[in-house]
């Protein structure tokens, strides 16, 4: 199965509403990171955050490690931040392999 | 921030045919990676490396071989492509401390 569950899987709001995007993923991690990819387009990376809350702007991260989950908050959306969000897990070091799991995304549509 | 290039950015070459992928980083991290980009599947692993002259196996490298060169050259290889390589190719590096990864511009690949 999945190991890391994005949801919702999409989501349409009107400019200025906000956004709950959920992360959760099913094994123990180390750190995660959050992304943001226009269609066909690079990945950006919008949080690195191994745990707590971090804040850029009108965009938060709050990142549980205990309980497995993370969450990106969007406030006052806008027709710009219309694309796909990705959060990613690290699940641990050993030795030297270090690598990221990906969800399939949540694709948000702002409409004016 | 760390800058990640790719070369070409569009492909399209005939089963069969041989194609290399180049990356290049310029902030001297450690770790380098090779993902592909698939409808359904999200971003998934085929390669990666933690140093000159080292590679690691990643989730789906069948089809594939990779080199890395030097410290900022990493190589995607396929040497018989078949159509179901045809995808979006994403090159990133990260460091080993800080373990952020950065991703490049993509290379479209179509396999015909």
């Amino acid at each position: 199965g999945q190991q890391v569950q994005q949801s919702p899987t999409s989501l349409v709001l009107q400019e200025g509403e906000n956004a709950e995007l959920q992360c959760n993923f099913s094994t123990s991690l180390n750190s995660m990171q959050w992304f943001y990819q226009r269609p066909g387009g690079s990945l950006v990376s919008v949080f690195y955050n191994p745990s707590g809350t971090k804040q850029s702007g009108r965009l938060t991260s709050t990142t549980v490690i205990k309980e497995r989950r993370s969450s990106l908050h969007i406030s006052s959306s806008q027709i710009t931040d219309s694309g796909t969000y990705l959060c990613a897990m690290e699940q641990g070091v050993t030795g030297n392999t270090r690598k990221l799991i990906f969800g399939l995304g949540t694709t948000l549509q702002v409409q004016p | 921030e760390a800058a990640v290039t790719q070369s070409p950015r569009n492909k399209v070459t005939v089963t069969g045919g041989n194609v290399t992928l180049s990356c290049r980083q310029t902030n001297s991290h450690n770790y380098m990676y090779w993902y592909r980009q698939d409808t359904g599947h999200g971003l998934r692993l085929i390669h990666y490396s933690y140093g000159a002259g080292n590679l690691q196996i990643g989730d789906v490298p069948d089809g594939y071989k990779a080199t890395r060169t030097t410290q900022e050259d990493f190589f995607l290889l396929l040497e018989l492509a078949s159509p179901s390589q045809t995808s979006l190719y994403f090159c990133a590096s990260s460091d080993w401390g800080l373990y952020e990864q950065y991703f490049g511009p993509g290379t479209r690949l179509t396999v015909l």
